[in-house]
C-alpha cells in the first residue's frame, strides 16, 4: 500500500523530555510536512523539506526539531523546551508546493 | 493576514439529507481552494480542488463551488450518510507563496445521525 505511516498513535512526554514522532512515506514525493492540529485552531505548519539534508522552519517552529537524511523520512523531535507540546501532530507529504497533501494518520501527543 | 474562515463550526443531520458548508477566505493572490474530508482522529484526505477559473466541481455525492470574486466556497453533500461524519476543511494556497504560504480553516463538524 502506497501512503504515509506516522506512528507511534499515542505518545506520553515527561517533562524535561525530548520525544520523536516517526514519519515515512512511499510515495517518491520530494516535499514533507509537519502540522500540528489543536482544537479550534486550522493547521498550523512546523517545518517542511522540499529536498533530502534540507528543511525550512514554518510558523510555530520553536521548541521542535526534524531531520531529513532520507527521501522516505522526516522525523520530527518535540523538545524539552516545546512548553505546550499537548496536540495531533500531522505528517504530509506532497509532490510539490501546489499539489494536494497526502496526510498520515497522526500522533496524539500528551503531556504526563 | 491571511484568513480562511468556515461556517458553521458543526452541524447535525438526519441521514438521507443534503448539507452546504461554507468557506469565506481572504488569501491574495489566489491560487486554489481545496476541500479535505478528516475523520475523527486520522489525516485529512482531499476532495476537491478548485483554481480560479473553475465554478463548480464534483467528487461523487459532493460538490465544492468557488465564487473568486467573492472570495466564497461551498461544500455541497447529497443524500448524506453515516459515513459522511467527519471534519471538512477548507485550504487555500496562496499563488507564488511556495510551500508556506498554505492556510486551513478550522474546519466544519458533521453529524450524520440515523
Amino acid at each position: 500500500d502506497g501512503g504515509i505511516t506516522q506512528s507511534p498513535k499515542y505518545l506520553f512526554r515527561k517533562e524535561g523530555q525530548n520525544v520523536t514522532l516517526s514519519c515515512e512515506q512511499n510515495l517518491n514525493h520530494d516535499a514533507m510536512y509537519w502540522y500540528r492540529q489543536d482544537p479550534g485552531q486550522g493547521l498550523r505548519l512546523i517545518y517542511y523539506s522540499q529536498i533530502v539534508n534540507d528543511f525550512q522552519k514554518g510558523d510555530i517552529a520553536e521548541g521542535y526539531s526534524v531531520s531529513r537524511e532520507k527521501k522516505e523520512s522526516f522525523p520530527l523531535t518535540v523538545t524539552s523546551a516545546q512548553k505546550n507540546p499537548t496536540a495531533f501532530y500531522l505528517c504530509a507529504s506532497s509532490t510539490d508546493s501546489n499539489e494536494k497533501l497526502f496526510f498520515g494518520s497522526g500522533t496524539q501527543l500528551s503531556v504526563l | 493576514k491571511n484568513q480562511v474562515e468556515q461556517s458553521p463550526q458543526s452541524l447535525i443531520i438526519l441521514e438521507g439529507k443534503n448539507c452546504t458548508l461554507q468557506c469565506n477566505y481572504t488569501v491574495s493572490p489566489f491560487s486554489n481552494l481545496r476541500w479535505y474530508k478528516q475523520d475523527t482522529g486520522r489525516g485529512p484526505v482531499s476532495l476537491t480542488i478548485m483554481t480560479f477559473s473553475e465554478n463548480t466541481k464534483s467528487n461523487g455525492r459532493y460538490t465544492a463551488t468557488l465564487d473568486a470574486d467573492t472570495k466564497q466556497s461551498s461544500l455541497h453533500i447529497t443524500a448524506s450518510q453515516l459515513s459522511d461524519s467527519a471534519s471538512y476543511i477548507c485550504v487555500v494556497s496562496e499563488a507564488w507563496g511556495g510551500y508556506q504560504k498554505v492556510t486551513f480553516g478550522i474546519g466544519t463538524k458533521l453529524q450524520v445521525i440515523p
